[in-house]
């Protein structure tokens, strides 16, 4: 089984620009999750899908950030204008959305973004 | 919201000792709690989880231990190897919301 593909693994940008991170999960988990990672501290959720429709935005600083699932699968977090304190990893996860597996995350590699 | 946190920071065993990581929630309504190991530059990685219904859980040389009255639980792994050195995060969740709060990790450091 294919794992979840993450998009680009690196990203050095100023800070005021923008930059987008793909990620496409396990094939047929309905729910992708978006968490944000930095250094020496545990990943948080930023934003959680169920199919195309958002279940849990409230940790998203939506001034800046946004994400979607327009079609159920694939996913697109962005962060407009990125600040310095972005700079983190940027970790998809899926999981079923049913069943014993259902609490279980499947990560990415995550995408790790430097802010400049 | 939940607040999960971990203790030590740091460990280091020596290969074949026992390293146990303990881990403290403050949401009584939480009900699943897992572990994730990180390794360098990968994703976190389920290695263990337990539901509230159960003290203890093996699985070869991890086991995971709740205690539901001190709101805490704890990673235990046996007969260390220098593979397991990783970041390990716990983390919990309430039923029926697979929202995971989690720790701040914990460095264990296997050495041979």
């Amino acid at each position: 089984e294919a794992g979840v593909a993450q998009s680009p693994r690196y990203k050095i940008i100023e800070k005021r620009q923008s930059v987008a991170f793909w990620c496409n999960p396990i094939s047929g988990h309905a729910t992708l999750y978006w968490y944000q990672q930095i250094l020496g501290q545990g990943p948080k959720l930023l934003i959680q899908f169920q199919n195309n429709g958002v279940v849990d935005d409230s940790q998203l600083p939506k001034d800046r950030f946004s994400a979607e699932r327009l079609k159920g699968v694939d996913s697109t977090l962005k962060i407009q204008p990125a600040k310095l304190e972005d700079s983190a990893v940027y970790l998809c996860a899926s999981s079923p959305l049913r069943g014993a597996g259902a609490n279980v995350l499947t990560f990415g590699a995550g995408s790790r973004l430097t802010v400049l | 919201g939940e607040n999960v946190e971990q203790h030590p920071s740091t460990l280091s065993v020596q290969e074949g000792d026992s390293a146990v990581i303990k881990c403290t929630y403050s949401d009584s309504a939480s009900n699943y709690f897992p572990w994730y190991k990180q390794e360098l530059g990968k994703g976190p990685q389920l290695i263990i989880d337990i539901r509230s219904n159960v003290g203890e859980k093996k699985d070869q040389r991890i086991a995971v231990t709740l205690n539901k009255t001190a709101k805490h639980f704890s990673l235990h792994i046996t007969e260390t190897q220098p593979e397991d050195s990783a970041v390990y995060f716990c983390a919990a969740s309430r039923k029926g919301n697979n929202r995971l709060a989690f720790g701040k990790g914990n460095q264990v450091v296997v050495i041979p």
